[in-house]
């Protein structure tokens, strides 16, 4: 196992066009999260898996973002009608989360899909 | 809400200088606090977790609830330490809220 791995590394693309992008995460987590990062700010949350079951979403993902862990696996982000302000680096990071609040020992972060919408 | 403050953007520092980077939090629960590092061209890593209350390539950071701040320190910078940093605090669902970052540079 390699870590958490996303494809593609660079996405260049024509507003209004959609996009997809796919994250592996390390195979025993149960937990996969999808964060975006614009220059200047930290990793900001979109959104969680626990297994296939997605359990949050915060408000920065508007309805054109998606997101489906079908089998509790990887994962894909998809971004429909795409804007300008969605230019930034998709993060994709996954934990293990065990019934014992101790049992989280961080984020395993993958390298990212850097985003650009012209 | 919670929400995470690393006042400064950059901190540039000599070899062998101390390092304290800065980072206050606001939550109401009882806080977990992360430190994870990037360096140039490489992915965000977990650093260190102040439950551990461990020391990772000579850096600490110890919680202070009173001041609300998860202050990360190395007594002698090196030039490998140059990276960007972020505190992290996981707010209800372990989910991580980022601070903005403070970019490192170690001069020789």
């Amino acid at each position: 196992d390699t870590g958490v791995s996303q494809n593609p590394r660079h996405k260049i693309t024509k507003r209004g066009q959609n996009v997809t992008f796919r994250c592996d995460p390390i195979s025993e987590h149960n937990r996969l999260y999808w964060y975006r990062q614009t220059l200047g700010q930290g990793p900001e949350f979109l959104t969680y898996f626990q297994n296939e079951a997605q359990l949050e979403k915060s408000r920065l993902l508007s309805d054109r973002f998606s997101a489906e862990r079908p089998k509790g696996s990887f994962s894909t982000l998809e971004i429909q009608r795409t804007e300008q302000g969605d230019s930034a680096m998709y993060l994709c990071a996954s934990s293990f989360q065990g019934r014992d609040s101790r049992a989280n020992y961080g984020y395993t972060f993958g390298s990212g899909t850097r985003l650009t919408v012209v | 809400a919670q929400r995470v403050t690393q006042p400064e953007k950059l901190l540039s520092v000599f070899k062998g200088a101390p390092v304290e980077l800065k980072c206050n939090y606001s939550y109401s629960g009882s806080p977990e606090l992360f430190w994870y590092v990037q360096y140039s061209r490489q992915r965000l890593q977990l650093l260190l977790r102040h439950i551990s209350r461990e020391s990772i390539k000579g850096f600490t950071a110890d919680l202070n609830k009173g001041e609300t701040s998860f202050h990360l320190k190395k007594p002698f910078a090196q030039e490998e330490d140059s990276a960007m940093y972020y505190c992290a605090l996981n707010r209800g669902s372990y989910i991580p809220t980022f601070g903005r970052g403070t970019s490192l540079i170690v001069h020789p």
